[in-house]
């Protein structure tokens, strides 16, 4: 069965610093995997997404994940941190034939320092 | 645009009472979904529909009704709530085609407690 890990439930960083967020999947066919975003007391938003296309994914606000098959990995990045970043990320795969069900990671809340 | 609408946004409820949380949507999708977001499990697919008069289980369908019979709403019934219902409850929907590439779009969460 296909899942993800998100490693640390908890990263914090200073204002302008890089921001790593680290996922790692398993499946056992090419996923779909995507990064969603949630503000407090908000739904999620889509970050961004790979679909089997570029394996260097460019999102919304700055934000890029690459796909490394390898190291089974789909880690988040954005060079500089800003303090509007502060939010719970999420990362979830799908499997390519599915009707369209997400199975999500645990999150990882980002803080981000002045 | 209203998008995904959910109500109520908090409710409390006591063992054993039932409820439905609704959901509705304007952007004409044909995929509705809800989740449940519990602390460190991150979101947990509970029941979907791919259109109206289809619906399937998810991950955790167990204490949960669902039914279609439009395409804009999505109603989530408890028949008999339990303290481990509570939970934030996402409603999510797509187009069809986009469902298949994971572009859901997400209500605001209704906060349920159950004593």
């Amino acid at each position: 069965a296909q899942s993800v890990t998100q490693l640390g439930s908890h990263v914090s960083v200073s204002e302008g610093a890089l921001v790593l967020l680290r996922c790692n999947y398993s499946s056992s066919v090419p996923p779909y995997l995507f990064w969603y975003v949630q503000y407090p007391n908000q739904g999620l938003q889509l970050l961004l997404k790979y679909t089997s296309a570029a394996t260097l994914v460019k999102g919304i606000n700055g934000f890029e994940a690459e796909f490394k098959k390898s190291e089974t990995s789909f880690h988040l990045t954005k060079p500089s941190a800003h303090m509007s970043d502060a939010a719970e990320y999420f990362c979830a795969v799908m499997l390519s034939s599915n009707t369209g069900k997400l199975i999500f990671g645990q999150g990882t809340t980002l803080q981000v320092k002045p | 645009n209203a998008g995904v609408t959910q109500t109520p946004k908090f409710q409390v409820l006591k063992t054993g009472q039932s409820m439905t949380l609704q959901c509705a949507q304007d952007m004409n999708h044909e995929y509705m979904s809800w989740y449940r977001q519990d602390p460190g499990m991150g979101l947990r697919l509970i029941h979907y529909s791919v259109g109206a008069g289809i619906t399937d289980q998810g991950e955790v369908p167990n204490g949960y009704n669902v039914s279609r019979s439009t395409t804009e709403d999505f109603p989530l019934r408890l028949l008999s709530a339990a303290p481990s219902q509570t939970s934030v409850y996402f409603c999510a929907s797509s187009q069809s085609g986009r469902a298949k590439t994971g572009e859901l779009f997400f209500g605001e969460g209704s906060r349920l407690t159950v004593l």
